[in-house]
């Protein structure tokens, strides 16, 4: 059975830094991307980047980058998105989606993870 | 403000039939396939809809997709109180070298 599945929720506070993580399961990690993917309180899915474990490639939506770094360990099955210094319009719930390709055939996200509630206040 | 423009909210009664419009440009619905997905209240998204209208395993023929040009539509019929959620439709836009979402469509069936 495909699982993803996301740490805990955290509260931090403005500054510090986090790094959330995002575990696979079931399938070989290393041949699908993994998106990540913030929903803000009350809002909607807003794509941040993904990558692709089995050679480290990464992408981010242009709204994203240099905000976060996503990164991946192969030898875990796990996938990371981390802050280095939280703000508190970082405060969302953010998920990880697997995706088998990047764009045309596959591209879509098919299994999610539970979300990562990070709440981000002084 | 979205890439991909959806109705903020649709509304029908229990058994009819309910349409969510996901409009987009070239660079993106134009040239790209499009999946749709549904949040329930408290839940992840789950995959509705990938490649325009295909359905994923367990996904009921209630639910169907389609694309014309620019814009691609997400049909519910049958609509039952369970169905009451938020849907988003997404792609790959080439021009941003990103994924991006509609704003999502919330479903009441009254």
């Amino acid at each position: 059975e495909v699982q993803l599945v996301q740490s805990g929720a955290e509260v931090k506070k403005p500054g510090e830094s986090l790094r959330i993580s995002c575990k696979g399961s079931g399938y070989s990690f290393i041949s699908y991307w993994i998106a990540w993917v913030r929903q803000m309180p009350g809002k909607g899915l807003e794509w941040m980047g993904i990558i692709y474990p089995g050679d480290s490639d990464t992408r981010y939506s242009p709204s994203f980058q240099g905000q976060v770094t996503i990164s991946a360990d192969r030898s875990l099955s796990t996938a990371y998105v981390q802050w280095n210094s939280l703000k508190a319009s970082d405060t969302a719930m953010y998920f990880c989606a697997r995706q088998s390709t990047l764009y045309g055939s596959g591209s879509y996200s098919d299994y999610w993870g539970q979300g990562t509630l990070v709440t981000v206040s002084s | 403000q979205s890439v991909l423009t959806q109705p903020p909210s649709v509304s029908a009664a229990p058994g009819q039939k309910v349409t969510i419009s996901c409009s987009g440009g070239s660079s993106n619905i134009g040239n790209n396939y499009v999946s749709w997905y549904q949040q329930l209240p408290g839940t992840a998204p789950k995959l509705l809809i990938f490649e325009n209208n295909k359905r994923p395993s367990g996904i009921p023929d209630r639910f169907s997709g389609s694309k014309s040009g620019t814009s691609a539509t997400l049909g519910i019929t049958g609509l039952q109180t369970g169905d009451e959620a938020d849907y988003y439709c997404g792609t790959w836009d080439t021009r941003l070298r990103a994924w991006v979402f509609g704003g999502g469509t919330k479903l009441t069936v009254l």
